[in-house]
């Protein structure tokens, strides 16, 4: 069974720094893209960072880029969320997403976490 | 950067009814679609990809159809459970990006 789990979701204030880490079981995310999701509140979803399952290809959305840092450990299965100089509107559930099988690019999700709540505020 | 914007962003309907919501693209992204569902607290769930194929395990109620820049989700009978908020996604390029959601409530 595929399952996802986030961890590390906090209070920080802003310009503060977060390691956002999702491990992985019933998979291996070296056969998969893989990538991070924000629900904040009041809004609605929006895709944040993206890893290629070549673990070399990353993309960002523009709001996140120069600050966040997606990689990976295939050690130990894991996905990292590197966010640095956070702001007032990086708050937000942070969910991470497992690309469909055969798929190394960026694609549609086909399973989730249950998400890690990041809380920006002074 | 692709933009994608949903209507209706809310929508009142009783159990028994046929929804449908549309999802466009500002520019063409093939069938390059996906709809998800999330209730309030929880992950969302894949409903639809490339358009109109069915994720394994969702009920046949839901189905999908458009290509190019018009798309849109329909729920042909209405159940209870189906209360929630809908998105659509394009993964037309290393950009997805998500509409901006459609609550769907039950009258």
């Amino acid at each position: 069974e595929v399952e996802l789990m986030e961890s590390g979701g906090a209070l920080v204030q802003p310009g503060g720094s977060l390691r956002l880490s999702c491990g992985a079981s019933g998979f291996t995310m070296t056969s998969h893209a893989m990538s991070w999701v924000r629900l904040a509140p009041g809004k609605g979803l929006q895709w944040v960072s993206a890893l290629r399952g070549n673990g070399q290809t990353t993309s960002y959305a523009d709001s996140v880029k120069g600050r966040f840092t997606i990689y990976r450990d295939d050690s130990n299965n894991t996905l990292y969320l590197e966010m640095t100089s956070l702001k007032v509107e990086d708050t937000a559930v942070y969910y991470c997403a497992r690309g469909p099988p055969l798929w190394t690019s960026v694609a549609y999700f086909d399973s989730w976490g249950q998400g890690t709540l990041v809380t920006v505020s002074a | 950067d692709i933009q994608m914007t949903q209507s209706p962003s809310t929508l009142s309907a009783s159990v028994g009814d046929r929804v449908t919501i549309t999802c466009r693209a500002s520019q063409g992204i093939s069938t390059w679609l996906a709809w998800y569902q999330q209730k309030p607290g929880k992950a969302p769930n894949i409903l639809i990809y490339k358009s109109s194929s069915l994720e394994s395990g969702v009920p046949s109620r839901f189905s999908g159809s458009g290509s190019g820049t018009e798309f849109t989700l329909t729920i042909s009978s209405l159940q209870p459970d189906d209360s929630a908020t809908y998105y659509c996604q394009h993964y037309s390029s290393s950009y997805p990006a998500f509409g901006q959601g459609t609550k769907v409530e039950i009258k």
